[in-house]
């Protein structure tokens, strides 16, 4: 089945610093790549969308200039928060899809900010 | 604003029987639905999707339902295993499987525990 591998898995710096996360799909063509993150006890939530070689696409109320997504080839996005802070720690899910395929899930980041 | 809801935050079943979990909705333009199932420290795995021209579709052991008068779709697990003990997230998008599994609108999730 698809694989979508995200690194770091764990991920725990000082405030300002900025960080950067790797979604990458590892036996298919990702044709969109999309960003979540989810707070403890909480649902899933999209925070933006990106094509290969195009801009993301953001969700309301999401910084484009805090969370900077790259997509520069079909099998790699990342997400960088930019001078993090503790308000940011969370846990930090990618997926991936080709056509007519569902999202298949990265194993999640979790970032804590000290 | 919560468009999808899973209104039960855990469920536990003995194995052997039927696992039945359940999403609410409120937007009317939800036209696809999936379930995905999440281990601690894993990423979710889809399950199972149905498409609201349906009204049931099933996979092995797993079969979800739509109600689409009631907004309301079900996952049954039968018969329930030990390792179907994980989170359960139900998610809907608009505009069908292809462009709507753009964007996704996920539940709370049901901790789901099978008792041996």
């Amino acid at each position: 089945g698809a694989v979508v591998s995200q690194h770091p898995s764990w991920v725990i710096c000082k405030s300002g610093t900025s960080v950067k996360i790797e979604c990458r799909s590892l036996d298919f063509q990702a044709t969109t790549m999309f960003w979540y993150r989810q707070f403890p006890k909480q649902s899933l939530m999209l925070m933006a969308t990106s094509n290969e070689g195009s801009k993301a696409t953001y969700e309301q109320g999401v910084e484009k200039d805090k969370f900077l997504i790259n997509h520069a080839s079909l099998t790699l996005s990342t997400l960088t928060v930019t001078s993090a802070h503790p308000e940011d720690s969370s846990f930090y899910i990618c997926s991936a899809r080709d056509e007519n395929q569902p999202q298949h899930f990265g194993d999640g980041t979790r970032l804590s900010i000290l | 604003d919560q468009q999808v809801k899973q209104n039960s935050p855990s469920l536990s079943v003995q194995e052997g029987r039927i696992s039945i979990l359940n999403c609410d909705y409120t937007n009317s333009m939800f036209d696809y639905f999936l379930w995905y199932k999440k281990y601690p420290a894993e990423g979710p795995t889809f399950l199972i999707s149905i498409s609201s021209i349906k009204d049931k579709n099933e996979d092995g052991r797993f079969t979800v339902f739509l109600n689409k008068s009631a907004k309301h779709l079900s996952l049954h697990i039968v018969p329930s295993q030990p390792g179907d003990s994980a989170v359960y997230f139900c998610a809907a998008s608009a505009l069908g499987p292809i462009q709507g599994a753009q964007k996704l609108v996920f539940g709370q999730g049901t901790r789901l525990t099978i008792n041996p």
